[in-house]
């Protein structure tokens, strides 16, 4: 089954405590992108990658990193994560920068 | 910066009737404008999309029209059902895949 997956689903930390939340996609897209969701402000681009160890920033990068070392793969790594980074996180995959797949997404609480 | 307005918030409609969700862009160098549903603690899925090169696109009950010169796109959806109750987002592409997203339409069908 075509497929995007993230893991955990669900995260309470800390503040400072360094997390990666990991996505994975079997479609062989070479587009993956991560987004956040917060009410009343759709769905915002983190960072987003056209194919393996190339990566760009979106609209809101900062307190957040990318890597895409393999197709399949993009984790977001938060380093130091803030309260504000709080937020309901998608992964998506596209074949060519259109149609886009999302995750199911993770909801991650900073505290 | 790149970005991209969306009206109305919200949208109530009796089951049967149109609607119609708005959306401008900044960057006259975009060149494709997807629509996403969002149903409640689900992900967003695609549910049409168009290209600059194209005025008007249907789908069965769902269209878009895009009009360049005036830089802004619309969704149209007829005979309105009480499953096309959801959250739908319009977004542009600026650039190789950097995707920008309106706030997001709450559009609740009455039966």
């Amino acid at each position: 089954e075509a497929q995007v997956t993230q893991n955990p689903r669900y995260l309470i930390t800390v503040t400072g405590k360094k997390l990666t939340v990991t996505c994975s996609q079997n479609m062989n897209h070479e587009y993956m992108s991560w987004y956040r969701q917060d009410p009343g402000l759709g769905l915002r681009q983190i960072y987003y990658s056209m194919n393996v160890e190339v990566t760009d920033k979106g609209d809101v990068p900062e307190g957040y990193k990318v890597s895409r070392k393999e197709k399949r793969n993009f984790p977001l790594i938060l380093e130091s994560p803030s309260p504000n980074q709080t937020s309901l996180y998608f992964c998506a995959s596209s074949f060519a920068g259109d149609e886009q797949y999302f995750g199911p997404g993770t909801r991650l609480t900073v505290t | 910066g790149e970005n991209v307005e969306q009206h109305p918030s919200t949208l109530s409609v009796q089951e049967g009737d149109s609607a119609v969700i708005k959306c401008t862009y900044s960057d006259s160098a975009s060149n494709y404008f997807p629509w996403y549903k969002q149903e409640l603690g689900k992900r967003p899925q695609l549910i049409i999309d168009i290209r600059s090169n194209v005025g008007e696109k249907k789908d069965q009950r769902i269209a878009v029209t895009l009009n360049k010169t005036a830089k802004h796109f619309s969704l149209h959806i007829t005979e309105t059902q009480p499953e096309d109750s959801a959250v739908y987002f319009c977004a542009a592409r600026f650039g190789n895949n950097d995707m920008r997203f309106g706030a997001g339409t709450r559009l609740t069908v009455k039966p």
